[in-house]
């Protein structure tokens, strides 16, 4: 099994540009997830989806929108870049959320993005 | 507002002491608290996790206390090695949903 992967690993985008990046798992997730990462941030929350064709806004939403056609794919687009956008996403997923069922998100190896 | 506290931002350790990192919240509605492990260039993944009925968890050199009344919680990495340098997140998740609350993250350096 992969795992998550995403799809590109870096990109340089200028102002104003649009991009796709794309997030797969391969273990069934029903719950997948968008984050981004900033120095003395953490991880912080965009978009999550509890389950095919379904997508819910998480902590930091604006500027991007999310999409969950297949259950195994999980779309994170910037229709128009800025540079606050210059981060790296993880994506994520889980199979539980159980109170009393394991709970782990597994993540990706990361989108590094640079909008200049 | 930053729901889970993380400190410190940064921890510089000998090899063989203790690394103790910890984290508070603000919320009483969360109802599992993980530790994620980064290493540079990688994703997040789980190191060791508690929930709130259990006021210590131990899996091998790492050990997470909790502190329900004061809502706070820790993480212990004992006999710290330099293969446990790495950024270290703790996290809350909101009841009844998979969300995640991650505190800012700690940037540990184990010396040789």
């Amino acid at each position: 099994n992969a795992g998550v992967t995403q799809t590109p690993k870096f990109r340089v985008l200028k102002t104003g540009q649009s991009m796709t990046l794309l997030c797969a798992q391969d273990m069934n997730h029903e719950y997948m997830y968008w984050y981004r990462q900033d120095p003395g941030m953490g991880l912080r929350l965009i978009h999550y989806s509890v389950g095919e064709g379904t997508t819910a806004k998480g902590e930091v939403p604006d500027g991007y929108n999310v999409s969950r056609l297949k259950k195994q794919n999980f779309l994170l687009g910037l229709e128009s870049a800025a540079p606050s956008q210059t981060s790296v996403y993880f994506c994520a997923s889980t199979a539980t959320v159980g109170r009393e069922g394991a709970y782990e998100q597994y993540f990706g190896p990361g989108t590094r993005l640079t909008v200049t | 507002q930053q729901q889970v506290k993380q400190s410190p931002q940064s921890l510089i350790v000998q090899k063989g002491g203790i690394s103790i990192i910890n984290c508070a919240y603000e919320n009483t509605a969360f109802d599992y608290f993980p530790w994620y492990q980064q290493f540079p260039g990688k994703g997040p993944a789980l190191l060791i996790a508690i929930r709130p009925d259990v006021s210590e968890k131990k899996e091998g050199r790492f050990t997470i206390s909790f502190n329900k009344s004061a809502k706070q919680f820790s993480l212990h990495i004992m006999d710290s090695q330099p293969g446990d340098s790495a950024t270290y997140f703790c996290a809350a998740k909101k009841s009844n949903t998979g969300k995640l609350i991650f505190g800012q993250g700690t940037t540990l350096q184990v010396k040789p």
